[in-house]
């Protein structure tokens, strides 16, 4: 079984319905991530979670929300979905303890393929 | 702020030809270097990194990289590509307070026959 799980691994949705992308890990890393990849612009960081009680936006944020349920789970949520939306979602994880070292350092799920029509 | 620019968005090469994937970064703080690569239909994976050390790093698949802090560059090498190279490639910085990784916006490796 995967580290990252990302579910669901596609779908397809229409402009203005509400959508949640769900992640869950098994690495027990305490920092989470979301992560947005659209052709020829890599990827894009929406919310990051350092704990469970900590929520941050990053460089694309308007338009989504998270929550952090738990160490293991955190979810992504569009409002009302946009065809703008479309794009590849990734979870991610990070570990600022466990090497001793924080590097940044990510580890992905397998990518969550969006598609607002 | 940190930033990365990856010089070529797609290279094209042929089978057992050598590969350089450039990639510059910025930043005013001492950095952590990497480099991932994401198979066709496939999330990202770890290549190779950079944390102190040597400044040639090795990785899988026979790709190495080379730290370079006077350029602010840490291109990627391999001396001979196979087909199951092509990918995309994605050289990321991190650094500062909080570790956070930033992509540069990747480049396609298309190993032709």
């Amino acid at each position: 079984d995967a580290d990252v799980t990302q579910t669901p691994r596609n779908r397809i949705t229409k402009t203005g319905k509400r959508i949640m992308l769900e992640c869950s890990q098994t690495k027990g890393h305490d920092r989470m991530y979301w992560y947005r990849q659209d052709p020829g612009l890599g990827l894009r960081l929406i919310y990051y979670s350092f704990d469970v009680k900590d929520i941050n936006k990053g460089e694309i944020s308007d338009g989504y929300s998270v929550s952090r349920q738990a160490q293991a789970k955190f979810s992504l949520s569009l409002e009302s979905a946009i065809p703008n939306q479309t794009a590849l979602y990734f979870c991610a994880t990070s570990d600022p303890h466990g090497t001793g070292t924080n590097t940044g350092e990510l580890f992905f799920g397998e990518g969550s393929r969006l598609t607002v029509l | 702020a940190q930033s990365v620019t990856q010089l070529d968005s797609q290279v094209p090469v042929f089978e057992e030809a050598p590969v350089e994937l450039r990639c510059n970064y910025s930043s005013s703080v001492s950095v952590y270097l990497f480099w991932y690569v994401q198979y066709p239909n496939q999330g990202l994976q770890l290549l190779l990194k950079y944390l102190s050390g040597s400044t040639l790093v090795k990785g899988i698949n026979g790709f190495e990289a080379e730290f370079n802090k006077s350029q602010t560059s840490f291109h990627l090498r391999k001396p001979s590509v196979h087909i199951s190279d092509t990918a995309e490639y994605f050289c990321a910085v991190s650094g500062g307070s909080n570790y956070k990784l930033t992509f540069g916006k990747g480049t396609l490796l298309t190993v032709n026959p």
